[in-house]
């Protein structure tokens, strides 16, 4: 069966500091993979979406970027964070081919920016 | 612009009672809707999907319908217990040429005892 684990779940970061998240999924090939954001009460942003390794498109301006260094391993990167990079941060994956099919999120990685 | 609206923002009932939410969208062309359940702190999780031929699905106490015709969906969830808190997210996906879903914003539904 295909799991998906992100980490870490919880991080408080002061302003200014690197971030790496972590997402890797096991049982499946050539997923697309997603990063999204969720702020305080509102609904999911979609930061970054990925078809294949190396291949990053990104729905957001901002200060973050992602990677896909292996076919099941996605990673989300600032250099220096904001007070607004603060929220709650979902991996997610979908079967090969167009979007649509079913969304498995991972557990999310709660980040608070001091 | 592909865009899903749901409604009500936030819903607060008994435990024991039914409730409905609702979702508008105008995703075109139209591939599938989804519901998600996700749960405070935790990833949303599909409850239901509906293709363009359906009508009605259910699962267990939740059920979904689609009018593709007026692009809306519903959520009913009959004899609501207190794990239903949490919020529900429709998400409407496209045919050919995105790998994008487009995602509400979902309700939040408080069940209190």
């Amino acid at each position: 069966s295909q799991t998906i684990h992100q980490w870490p779940a919880t991080l408080v970061q002061p302003v200014g500091s690197p971030l790496s998240l972590e997402c890797t999924v096991e049982g499946t090939s050539n997923p697309n993979l997603y990063w999204y954001r969720q702020a305080a009460g509102r609904g999911l942003q979609l930061l970054f979406y990925s078809v294949g390794i190396g291949q990053i498109s990104s729905e957001v301006p901002q200060n973050l970027s992602a990677s896909r260094p292996q076919d099941r391993q996605f990673i989300l990167s600032s250099k220096k964070l904001l007070l607004s990079d603060s929220g709650f941060y979902l991996c997610a994956w979908s079967g090969q081919g167009m979007g649509t099919g079913e969304l498995f999120f991972g557990e999310g990685s709660r980040l608070t920016v001091l | 612009k592909n865009q899903v609206e749901q409604s009500p923002q936030s819903l607060i009932i008994l435990e024991g009672k039914n409730c409905t939410l609702q979702c508008n969208y105008t995703v075109s062309p139209f591939s599938n809707l989804r519901w998600y359940k996700q749960d405070t702190g935790r990833g949303p999780v599909s409850l239901t999907i509906m293709t363009f031929s359906e009508n009605t699905k259910s699962n267990g106490r939740y059920t979904a319908t689609l009018d593709a015709d007026t692009k809306q969906s519903s959520l009913h969830i009959t004899a609501s217990q207190l794990s239903d808190s949490a919020s529900y997210i429709c998400v409407v996906s496209a045919l050919g040429g995105s790998y994008i879903p487009t995602f509400g914003r979902g309700t939040s539904l408080i069940v209190h005892p």
